[in-house]
């Protein structure tokens, strides 16, 4: 079956830049996802690629895709403490909407 | 309201209770969904509406029961609950065609 998988943790600090790395097994997925949570709330899309895309940037965020590998990275430039949450990597295709999600990663933005 | 909204936002009930989980979205969307997010694992999908039928049922126990009565309300029937059914549970929704799902904050449920 599909299955997404993400570290754990990362720890940055203020001002720095992050990166969260995904690996995906579906070769068949059409659309990946990044996804924020926040303590105490729900699931707050921050940007989606096309499988047929390479990068996608949105102000701080810039999203690479690398196909090939099956590997997905999200990078927040200039990292800020409210950056801090879990961030999750999901994966469809294009079938009905079903995302597959990875075990999110915790980020920490220590001032 | 806007967006998803959930209640309650969190809810301790025992293993032989019945009790009720409700999502509203403001959003126009004709998609819902549950979700079941426990510890240290993936968010797990659980049920899908689409234009308030039944599309997916991810083997989930029969103590779990959604209801879908019109496209803006979601409701998930809990009865003889387990201890580790304890867990957050999302909604979230979306217009058909388009792939991009809104997340309510989540019923926090525990079972005793």
């Amino acid at each position: 079956g599909e299955d997404v998988e993400q570290s754990l943790f990362l720890s940055v600090r203020e001002g720095d830049s992050s990166v969260i790395n995904c690996t995906y097994t579906d070769s068949s997925s059409t659309y990946l996802y990044w996804y924020k949570q926040e303590p105490g709330a729900g699931l707050q899309l921050l940007t989606y690629i096309f499988s047929n895309m390479d990068m996608k940037q949105d102000q701080r965020l810039t999203v690479l895709l690398n196909k090939k590998d099956k590997h997905l990275s999200l990078r927040i430039a200039d990292t800020q403490t409210g950056d801090s949450a879990i961030y999750f990597c999901a994966e469809s295709d294009t079938g009905f909407q079903k995302l597959v999600f990875g075990t999110g990663t915790r980020l920490l933005v220590s001032p | 309201e806007t967006g998803v909204t959930q209640t309650p936002r969190h809810l301790v009930m025992g293993m032989t209770n019945k009790k009720s989980l409700k999502c509203e979205q403001h959003l126009g969307h004709n998609a819902m969904y549950w979700y079941k997010q426990s510890a240290k694992k993936p968010l797990e999908l659980m049920f899908v509406y689409s234009l308030e039928e039944r599309v997916e049922n991810n083997s989930v126990p029969s103590r779990f029961s959604p209801e879908c009565p019109n496209s803006s309300h979601l409701f998930l029937h809990l009865h003889t609950l387990q201890p580790e059914d304890s867990a957050l549970y999302l909604c979230a929704s979306s217009q058909v065609g388009k792939n991009e799902q809104f997340f309510g904050p989540g019923t926090r449920l525990t079972v005793l």
